[in-house]
């Protein structure tokens, strides 16, 4: 049962500190998303990748945020310094495009990240 | 103004009612999603339209290009449709655009 996963599941720690969230997209997808979901903002598309690529990253705070994706069966998003404001839900999805085909892919979500910085 | 607008925010059904949520947009779309989060935050893509139609058992979601809008419906509501239903839509540009979601409750 082919499915993304996320690590940490549960993630607390201090204002300043570095944060790394970790994603295995399912094997097989060429596409990964990042999504932060508060209460306040709801749902929000940080960045996401087409082969490894970065297509979009524009709903991502550039002075403390990054997300790369080392190899195809990893996506990691880091945060530092982390802030208070950064509490939140961290999901990763990632779907498959296949080539010559537009980009309307199926979304597979992971079971989130849910980050506390204090 | 949100280039999303869901309605209704909240909604309440006995189970076996007809139910249907509502999406519009304000941005020229490439696909539109219906998303949907249990209440222990999993999140599950239902749809995933750019014309027409399309049904997953009791799941309908329907969309108008011409009108920028798509409806989820359910038919024959069950207390485990109860979730959040979150309509996204994804531009031209390739960014996601999210609706704040509508609450769905199903009492037996």
């Amino acid at each position: 049962d082919a499915r993304v996963t996320q690590t940490p599941r549960h993630k607390v720690t201090e204002m300043g500190q570095e944060v790394t969230m970790r994603c295995q997209p399912i094997l097989g997808h060429n596409t990964v998303f990042w999504y932060r979901q508060t209460m306040m903002q709801g749902l929000e598309l940080l960045a996401y990748f087409r082969n490894r690529a970065p297509l979009d990253d524009s709903g991502m705070p550039k002075d403390r945020f990054s997300a790369e994706m080392p190899d195809a069966t990893l996506a990691t998003l880091k945060i530092q310094p982390s802030e208070p404001r950064d509490s939140a839900v961290y999901f990763c999805a990632s779907g498959l495009v296949k080539d010559g085909t537009t980009s309307q892919e199926t979304q597979y979500f992971g079971p989130g990240t849910r980050l506390l910085v204090l | 103004k949100n280039e999303v607008e869901q309605s209704p925010q909240n909604l309440t059904a006995q189970e076996g009612e007809f139910i249907t949520i509502n999406c519009s947009y304000s941005v020229g779309i490439s696909a539109l999603h219906w998303l949907q989060q249990h209440p222990g935050g999993g999140i599950v893509s239902l749809f995933m339209l750019s014309s027409g139609k399309k049904k997953h058992g009791r799941l309908i979601a329907t969309i108008n290009i011409q009108e920028k809008h798509s409806s989820l419906h359910i038919t024959a509501s069950h207390p485990r449709d109860s979730a959040v239903y979150i309509c996204a839509v994804r531009n031209t540009g390739n960014q996601f655009y999210f609706g704040t979601g509508t609450s769905l409750t199903v009492i037996p």
